[in-house]
């Protein structure tokens, strides 16, 4: 069975810090993909970062960037010079054939 | 490019009736899917439409089904509503498939089953 693990149900971050948010999965298929979604309070998904399983090289967009350690199974974002408007709901999800979300975690930022 | 739309945003039904709700995907997206999004059980998948075939299928009864128009407009229906069907569904829709391509969310229609 393919899962996918948020153990940080919330987390905060001061204004302008740098917070991190872990994620680990489990799949048996080889070719695979790994996503962060953001889940504004009452807004849309929208995706924040995308990270091809075949890569080694982490993606990076703009203050947000990733942590893929292809061998443990880990996927961790990095959201640097937080701002306000990251306050969100954020959604680690697995791509094979379909995609499997984690439970999310809920960031404050505070300012 | 209009975003993915969703209606109607709310709605309230009582156990034992049927609901269809619908979802337009972004001009030229083919492949629209569907989730259903709880507090209890998080983001599931339901299914995933891809020119007018159901290509993918989570585990959800058959109570849940959906179909695919040839302008890829996708309706989601559930029969026989429970308590449990309360929640927000979402859909997406992505340029081909589901996995390797970003998926482009609606706002959700919320539906509370009374």
């Amino acid at each position: 069975a393919q899962t996918v693990t948020q153990s940080q149900p919330e987390m905060s971050v001061q204004e302008a810090e740098t917070v991190t948010l872990s994620c680990t999965y489990d799949t048996s298929e080889s070719d695979y993909y790994l996503f962060w979604y953001k889940q504004p309070p009452s807004r849309q998904m929208i995706l924040v970062i995308r990270q091809e399983a075949y890569k080694q090289q982490n993606a990076t967009e703009n203050r947000f960037s990733v942590n893929f350690q292809k061998a443990a199974k880990s996927f961790s974002l990095k959201i640097s010079d937080s701002q306000l408007g990251d306050a969100a709901m954020y959604f680690c999800a697995l791509g094979t054939d379909k995609l499997i979300f984690g439970t999310g975690t809920r960031l404050q930022v505070f300012p | 490019k209009a975003g993915v739309t969703q209606t109607p945003r709310y709605l309230i039904k009582t156990r034992g009736q049927q609901v269809t709700l619908s979802c337009s995907p972004i001009s030229g997206h083919r492949s629209v899917s569907w989730y259903q999004q709880t507090p209890g059980q998080g983001l599931q998948f339901l299914f995933e439409y891809f020119s007018e075939t159901q290509r993918n299928k989570g585990n959800f009864p058959g109570r849940f089904s959906g179909r695919q128009f040839s302008n890829s407009r996708s309706e989601m229906n559930v029969s026989t509503l429970e308590l449990g069907d309360s929640a927000l569904y979402l859909c997406a829709s992505s340029g081909q498939g589901t996995t390797y391509n970003e998926q482009f969310f609606g706002p959700g229609t919320r539906l509370t089953v009374l």
